[in-house]
């Protein structure tokens, strides 16, 4: 079974980059069919996705982040990593790594436990 | 702000059986296929549903969904106290190039 864990700086200062990688174990990041992803959750709300990216490089990105996000993977270590610069304590959230599939379909099947970052000074 | 939507909060008593609708448009739900998620507080989501109406291995024959059009349904039979949680729609919308979750539904068992 799949596993994914994220991993990074809990508290990232505002104006600074908030990056993440997540670990994926027991599977491999080129395995075909298949898009890693990053999803978020502010404290007390729903979900928000972020993006997603290809073992290849392609990647999708939220629109409303899509300024800021940057998505890419490492498939020597089988990791894939999130950055998101200027950040401003309403990037404070939750944040999950997990595995998309993606062909005719789209959806989440295997999720990280999820890491907290707070921004603030 | 999610382009889906369902209702903040569904209840019912134990044993009985609660529907969560999850509204979008011919972009979204209309074109592509739905997925649905549990989660209890303080844990990560869990796959429920996907493709609309299947389940992934493990999940229980309780859980169900369905679409019509832009609309997708998830029920749950024989409600107990450990379905208590948020659960949540999601989707790919072709006209924004995103994937898209519902505002979110909480489950409560009275």
């Amino acid at each position: 079974q799949v596993q994914l864990q994220e991993s990074g700086p809990g508290l990232v200062k505002p104006s600074q980059t908030l990056s993440l990688t997540c670990t994926v174990s027991s599977g491999s990041i080129r395995s075909g069919g298949f898009y890693w992803g990053w999803i978020r959750q502010h404290p007390g709300k729903g979900l928000e996705w972020i993006g997603h990216i290809y073992f290849s490089g392609n990647t999708y990105y939220s629109s409303s982040l899509k300024s800021r996000v940057t998505i890419s993977v490492d498939t020597s270590k089988n990791q894939f990593s999130l950055n998101l610069t200027s950040v401003t304590a309403a990037d404070t959230a939750m944040y999950y790594c997990a595995r998309v599939k993606m062909a005719t379909t789209n959806f989440f099947d295997y999720w990280g436990q999820g890491t907290l970052v707070t921004v603030s000074s | 702000q999610s382009v889906l939507t369902q209702p903040p909060s569904v209840s019912a008593a134990p044993g009985q059986k609660v529907t969560i609708s999850c509204s979008g448009a011919s972009s979204n739900i209309g074109t592509n296929y739905v997925s649905w998620y549990q989660q209890f507080p303080g844990t990560a989501p869990k796959l429920l549903i996907y493709d609309d109406d299947e389940r992934p291995s493990g999940i229980p024959d309780r859980f169900s969904g369905s679409k019509s059009g832009t609309s997708a349904t998830l029920g749950i039979t024989g409600l107990h106290t450990g379905d208590e949680a948020d659960y949540y729609c999601g989707t790919w919308d072709n006209t924004l190039s995103i994937y898209v979750f519902g505002t979110g539904t909480k489950v409560t068992v009275l």
